[in-house]
C-alpha cells in the first residue's frame, strides 16, 4: 500500500545536538510538507518543497532544515538553534502543489528534549 | 494574514446525539475546504472535504456545509459514536496556492 513512513516514532534530543527526522513516501508524491503540532494550536508550516531539489521556508522556519534530494525522501534536521523543540512533527505530501487536493499524513514523530 | 478559526476546541456528547463544528476562514480566495480526524499518536485523516461551487455535501453519518457569504464552514455528525472521539481540524486552501491553512483543532469526547 502507498502511504507516508515517518520515523523514529519517539526521538529524544539533548542540549546542543541535532536530530534528523525522517519522512518517506511511495505515493510519487511532487510536494511534501512539514508541520509541527503543539496542543491547541494546531498544525504550523516548517518548510514544504515542491519540487526535487527546491524547498521554501514555511511560517516557523527558524531552528530547523531539509534537503529534498530524491522525489520520495524529505529529512527535517531540528538544529541546536530551535530552543524549544518539544512537538509532534507530521510529514504529509500532495501530488503537486497548485490544485487543490487533500493532505497525505505520516503518524508523525514526537520530539521530546533529555 | 490567512487565518482559520476553530470553534469550540472541546465538545463533549453523548453516544447517539449530534456534533457540529464551526470554521470561519478569512482568506476570500479559499475554495476548497478539507476536515481531517486525528486519533491519539497518528496523523489526521481526511474525513470529508468540500469545494466552493456546493453548499452541503454529505458522506453517511458525516455532513460539511459551507457559506461563502459569510465564510464559514461546518462538519456536522450524527449518531456519534465512542470510535468517533478524535480531534478533528477543519482547513482551507485555494487554486495556485502552495498551503493548507489548518484550525486549531477540536477534541470532541462520544460518552458510551
Amino acid at each position: 500500500d502507498g502511504g507516508i513512513t515517518q520515523s523514529p516514532k519517539y526521538l529524544f534530543r539533548k542540549e546542543g545536538q541535532n536530530v534528523t527526522l525522517s519522512c518517506e513516501q511511495n505515493l510519487n508524491h511532487d510536494a511534501m510538507y512539514w508541520y509541527r503540532q503543539d496542543p491547541g494550536q494546531g498544525l504550523r508550516l516548517i518548510y514544504y518543497s515542491q519540487i526535487v531539489n527546491d524547498f521554501q521556508k514555511g511560517d516557523i522556519a527558524e531552528g530547523y532544515s531539509v534537503s529534498r534530494e530524491k522525489k520520495e525522501s524529505f529529512p527535517l534536521t531540528v538544529t541546536s538553534a530551535q530552543k524549544n523543540p518539544t512537538a509532534f512533527y507530521l510529514c504529509a505530501s500532495i501530488p503537486a502543489t497548485g490544485a487543490n487536493q487533500p493532505q497525505h499524513f505520516g503518524d508523525g514523530t514526537r520530539l521530546s528534549i533529555l | 494574514g490567512e487565518n482559520v478559526e476553530q470553534h469550540p476546541s472541546t465538545l463533549s456528547v453523548q453516544e447517539g446525539d449530534s456534533a457540529v463544528i464551526k470554521c470561519t476562514y478569512s482568506d476570500s480566495a479559499s475554495n476548497y475546504f478539507p476536515w481531517y480526524k486525528q486519533e491519539l499518536g497518528k496523523g489526521p485523516q481526511l474525513i470529508i472535504d468540500i469545494r466552493s461551487n456546493v453548499g452541503e455535501k454529505k458522506d453517511q453519518r458525516i455532513a460539511v456545509t459551507l457559506n461563502k457569504t459569510a465564510k464559514h464552514f461546518s462538519l456536522h455528525i450524527t449518531e456519534t459514536q465512542p470510535e468517533d472521539s478524535a480531534v478533528y481540524f477543519c482547513a482551507a486552501s485555494r487554486n495556485g496556492g502552495f498551503k493548507t491553512i489548518f484550525g486549531a483543532g477540536t477534541r470532541l469526547f462520544v460518552k458510551a
